[in-house]
């Protein structure tokens, strides 16, 4: 079975600096997905930034970036120019890449970053 | 820009009373999920449905768990009889299909409370 684990249960961050969350996942399947989902106070889950398993390019998504490593299986969120607005709950999400099918999200046990002026 | 919806946004219930959480996922999607989240916890995988039949379910998804989709907008969450452990944030997502897009986006989630 697919397992994430997030070895950071909160981390804190200067406005405009830059943090980095961390996310390791254990998997057999050569095709898969990775997200990170923010969570905010009001508990509601938004994408911040996907990655697929083929592509060797790291995905970026304005100040959100991450550094994937495939045979590490690493995941990490790189958040630039920390904003008050990325205060939340993060987490780390594994998808089966088996295209056409329901396959479901494994989720991390996240980590709540905070943001101080 | 399109979204899944979820009603009621908060339920308190009596154990032992049945709860029906609804969902419209968005438009031209084809699979949905439910997934659960107990306060504090992390983010656990109910089932997914795809063409009118459950995909997956998890263990936590048992006889007192029912999906079904019964019309062409809405896809519900019923449990038959709540325990106090149903307690827990529900959240509804839903996926395109065949298109190799495998993002799930989430509704805002139901809060159910049992008393």
């Amino acid at each position: 079975a697919q397992t994430v684990t997030q070895s950071q249960p909160e981390m804190s961050v200067q406005e405009a600096e830059t943090v980095t969350l961390s996310c390791t996942y254990d998997t057999s399947e050569s095709d898969y997905y990775l997200f990170w989902y923010k969570q905010p106070p009001s508990r509601q889950m938004i994408l911040v930034i996907r990655q697929e398993a083929y592509k060797q390019q790291n995905a970026t998504e304005n100040r959100f970036s991450v550094n994937f490593q495939k045979a590490a299986k690493s995941f990490s969120l790189k958040i630039s120019d920390s904003q008050l607005g990325d205060a939340a709950m993060y987490f780390c999400a594994y998808k089966r890449g088996l295209t056409g099918t329901a396959s479901k999200l494994t989720f991390g046990t996240g980590t709540r970053l905070q943001v101080t002026l | 820009e399109p979204e899944v919806t979820q009603t009621p946004s908060h339920q308190v219930t009596q154990m032992g009373q049945e709860v029906i959480l609804r969902c419209v996922p968005i438009s031209n999607h084809l699979y949905f999920y439910w997934y659960r989240q107990i306060l504090g916890q992390k983010v656990e995988f109910l089932v997914s449905f795809y063409n009118n039949e459950i995909s997956e379910k998890s263990e936590i998804f048992d006889d007192q768990f029912s999906v079904e989709r019964p019309d062409g907008s809405n896809f519900t969450l019923k449990i038959r009889s709540t325990k106090l452990e149903d307690s827990a944030m529900y959240f509804c997502a839903s996926s395109e299909a065949m298109t190799g897009e495998e993002t799930q986006y989430f509704g805002p989630g139901t809060r159910l409370l049992v008393l």
